[in-house]
């Protein structure tokens, strides 16, 4: 079966621009997270969404907001960007059970210039 | 506060044994995952331990100790396309994993 699907791949902003990313998760899969990896900080957890609920949040500012959708599908946006939020923002979907295993999509890499 | 600690940098040589210690200090504990990412890629599930103990799959093993806050990583008979970064991760509160900030393993013949 395909995997998780993200949107754009690849994409430049200026700052003070917003950006909306988007996943899907792998099909049947209801629970949704997000992370934002950059250099040497590892995988930082954004937010988790199951049936289109946010169920954990991690520390960041609220102009990092996401939704899921009634598909399990899910959205990520970032208002006024900062040169700060240049990243990989990975999205990772989960089968249900609690086996510790996340199924990672390409992730979407942003730049902000 | 909650952390995870694991070293930053790892080298070894082909067919050798390397082992990547993860410490944890988080709020709520379910379970500690390992997973692989290769430069430019996604990050790959390895493995997970929920109890105490070691779990084998293939070459790579991992290690429990929740009384320690302590896991680790095993890998064996290293190839060359070993070479990655490992995470550990802890599995805190239902399926939304802290992951702790890599370890860069760099594997030479």
């Amino acid at each position: 079966k395909a995997g998780v699907t993200q949107t754009p791949r690849y994409l430049i902003k200026t700052r003070g621009q917003q950006v909306t990313l988007s996943c899907s998760p792998i099909s049947g899969h209801r629970s949704v997270s997000w992370y934002q990896q950059t250099p040497g900080q590892g995988l930082q957890f954004l937010f988790e969404y199951f049936s289109e609920t946010q169920r954990n949040k991690g520390n960041f500012p609220g102009r990092f907001s996401g939704r899921q959708f009634s598909n399990s599908r899910s959205e990520m946006n970032v208002s006024t960007l900062e040169l700060g939020d240049s990243a990989l923002y990975l999205c990772a979907s989960i089968g249900g059970s609690n086996s510790g295993e996340l199924f990672f999509g390409e992730g979407s890499r942003l730049t902000v210039l | 506060g909650q952390s995870l600690e694991q070293p930053s940098e790892v080298t070894a040589v082909e067919g050798a044994i390397v082992q990547i210690n993860c410490t944890y200090q988080t709020s709520g504990f379910y379970g500690l995952s390992w997973y692989q990412q290769h430069d430019g890629g996604a990050p790959t599930f390895l493995s997970y331990n929920a109890l105490d103990g070691l779990e084998e799959t293939g070459r790579f093993s991992s290690f429990l100790s929740r009384s320690d806050s302590y896991g680790y990583l095993l890998l064996q008979e290293l190839q060359m396309k070993d070479s990655a970064s490992y995470f550990c991760a802890v599995n805190q509160a239902g399926t939304a994993l802290i992951f702790g900030k890599g370890t860069t393993l760099s594997v030479s013949s």
